[in-house]
C-alpha cells in the first residue's frame, strides 16, 4: 500500500530533550514536507526536500533541522524543544511534478512538550 | 504573495441541510493548483479534490460540488443533503503548478472550517 508513515502518532517530552519524528515514503516521491498544525493557524511548512541531499526552510523553520539522507526518508529532528513547539505534525509527500490525488500526508503526530 | 482564505471558523448544521464552505485565494502565478481537504476527528488528511486553474468548470463528486470561479480567486465548496459523518475541519489549499517552471511542491493552506452536523 502506498503511504507515508510517521512515527510516534504521540509524544509528550520535557523542555529541552532532543527528539526525532521520523517520516518515510515507499512511493519513490522526489518531494517530501514537514507542515504543523496550530489551532486557528491552519497547516505552515515548516521544511521541504525537493529531492535526496536538497532541503530548504519553509515558512516556520525556527528550532526544526531536517535531513534527506535517502530518498524514502525524511526526519524531523528537535534539538532543544519547546513548549511553543507543542503541535500535530504532518510530513507529506509528493512525485516532483505534483499528483493528481494531492500530496500524500502521513497520519499525523501530535507533540506536547511540557 | 500567494493565500488562501476561509472565512468561516465554524459552521453548525442540521443533517440534510446543504452548506457550501467558501475559500478565497490570492495569488500572481497564472497557473496553480487550488484542493480540498477534509480531516475528520480522528486527525488524519483526507485528500478529496485537486482543480488545475486552466480548468474552470465545476466538479460534482456524489454529494459534494466545488465552484471554481477564477474572475473572483474563489474555489468553494458545496455539500448537499449533510451527514453527521461529513462532520469534520476542511482545508482549502494552494500550489503552484510544478508543469510550469521553477516552482516548488509547496501547499499553502488556509486555516480551515469546522463543519459540525448535528443528527
Amino acid at each position: 500500500e502506498a503511504q507515508v508513515t510517521q512515527n510516534p502518532r504521540y509524544l509528550i517530552t520535557v523542555t529541552g530533550k532532543k527528539l526525532t519524528v521520523t517520516c518515510s515514503q515507499n512511493m519513490n516521491h522526489e518531494y517530501m514536507s514537514w507542515y504543523r498544525q496550530d489551532p486557528g493557524l491552519g497547516l505552515r511548512q515548516i521544511y521541504y526536500s525537493m529531492n535526496v541531499e536538497v532541503t530548504d526552510k519553509g515558512d516556520v523553520p525556527e528550532g526544526y533541522k531536517v535531513s534527506r539522507k535517502e530518498k524514502r526518508n525524511f526526519p524531523l529532528i528537535l534539538e532543544s524543544p519547546s513548549p511553543n513547539q507543542t503541535s500535530l505534525y504532518f510530513c507529506a509527500s509528493s512525485p516532483r511534478g505534483g499528483s493528481l490525488n494531492g500530496y500524500t500526508f502521513g497520519s499525523g503526530t501530535r507533540l506536547t512538550v511540557v | 504573495a500567494q493565500k488562501v482564505t476561509q472565512a468561516q471558523t465554524e459552521i453548525s448544521v442540521v443533517e440534510k441541510e446543504d452548506v457550501t464552505l467558501d475559500c478565497v485565494y490570492e495569488t500572481r502565478d497564472t497557473t496553480y493548483y487550488l484542493f480540498w481537504y477534509k480531516q475528520p476527528p480522528s486527525g488524519e488528511l483526507v485528500f478529496l479534490i485537486r482543480r488545475n486553474s486552466f480548468d474552470e468548470q465545476n466538479e460534482i463528486s456524489g454529494r459534494y460540488s466545488w465552484n471554481f470561479q477564477k474572475s473572483t480567486s474563489s474555489f468553494n465548496f458545496t455539500i448537499t443533503a449533510s451527514q453527521v459523518v461529513d462532520s469534520a475541519v476542511y482545508f482549502c489549499a494552494l500550489s503552484q503548478n510544478p508543469d510550469y517552471g521553477g516552482a516548488t511542491n509547496k501547499l499553502i493552506f488556509g486555516t480551515g472550517t469546522l463543519l459540525a452536523v448535528q443528527p
